[in-house]
């Protein structure tokens, strides 16, 4: 069966800090991965997708994400983390037809000044 | 791209009440769509989705049930609302032609 864990609950880290955000995926066959950021009260936002190729991704608002096969991690990062970044963030994978999408618990982040 | 349309945005109801909650697609045709519930402290959980009008296929054992009368809209109702229906709940579109979800605002729903 599919699933995502986020192992973080809680992540505060300083303005202008690196960031990354943990993701471990169980699937059986080659998993499509995505982040999704969620203000309070809000829907969710597509950050970036992997499917295949280059296992670096780019995303929207300077996150970046990285595929590692071996690890069966989605790890989440960016080089210098702002005060308007402080949400909640959603890893999830879906099979290839993408008829269910799952995810994980959430990090919730928090960007002190 | 999609634009999912939600409403209410919050709903206070009391134990016991009924419950219908809408959700519509607009920008795509026979999507798949999605019900999700994100308790407090908790992440997403899937609880219903839908693959065509009419198709429901349940998550988890639960006292909701969802419909899907028209190929662009889908319902998430409750004969008998219990205070563990409390939540947030999304309604998502996505997979077929689409490689992502695309989710609505929500529906803040409080039962007392």
């Amino acid at each position: 069966a599919q699933s995502v864990t986020q192992p973080d609950i809680h992540i505060t880290v300083s303005e202008g800090a690196s960031l990354e955000l943990r993701c471990n995926y169980s699937y059986g066959a080659t998993p499509y991965l995505f982040w999704y950021v969620q203000s309070p009260g809000q829907g969710l936002q597509l950050l970036l997708k992997y499917f295949s190729g280059d296992t670096l991704v780019q995303g929207i608002k300077g996150f970046e994400a990285e595929f590692k096969r071996s690890q069966s991690s989605f790890n989440l990062r960016k080089p210098s983390v702002h005060w308007s970044d402080a949400a909640e963030y959603f890893c999830a994978v879906a099979p290839d037809n993408f008829n269910k999408f799952y995810f994980g618990s959430g990090t919730k982040l928090n960007v002190k000044p | 791209s999609q634009t999912i349309h939600q409403w209410p945005a919050t709903l206070v109801q009391p134990v016991g009440s009924p419950l219908s909650l809408e959700c519509t697609v607009e920008g795509t045709s026979n999507p798949n769509l999605y019900w999700y519930r994100q308790a407090a402290g908790r992440g997403l959980q899937l609880l219903f989705y839908s693959v065509g009008i009419g198709q429901i296929s349940s998550e988890v054992p639960q006292n909701l049930s969802a419909s899907r009368p028209q190929d662009r809209q889908f319902i998430l109702s409750s004969k008998k609302l219990l205070l563990s229906d409390s939540g947030f709940y999304l309604c998502a579109s996505g997979g077929s032609s689409d490689t992502e979800a695309f989710f609505g605002q929500g529906t803040r729903l409080t039962v007392v």
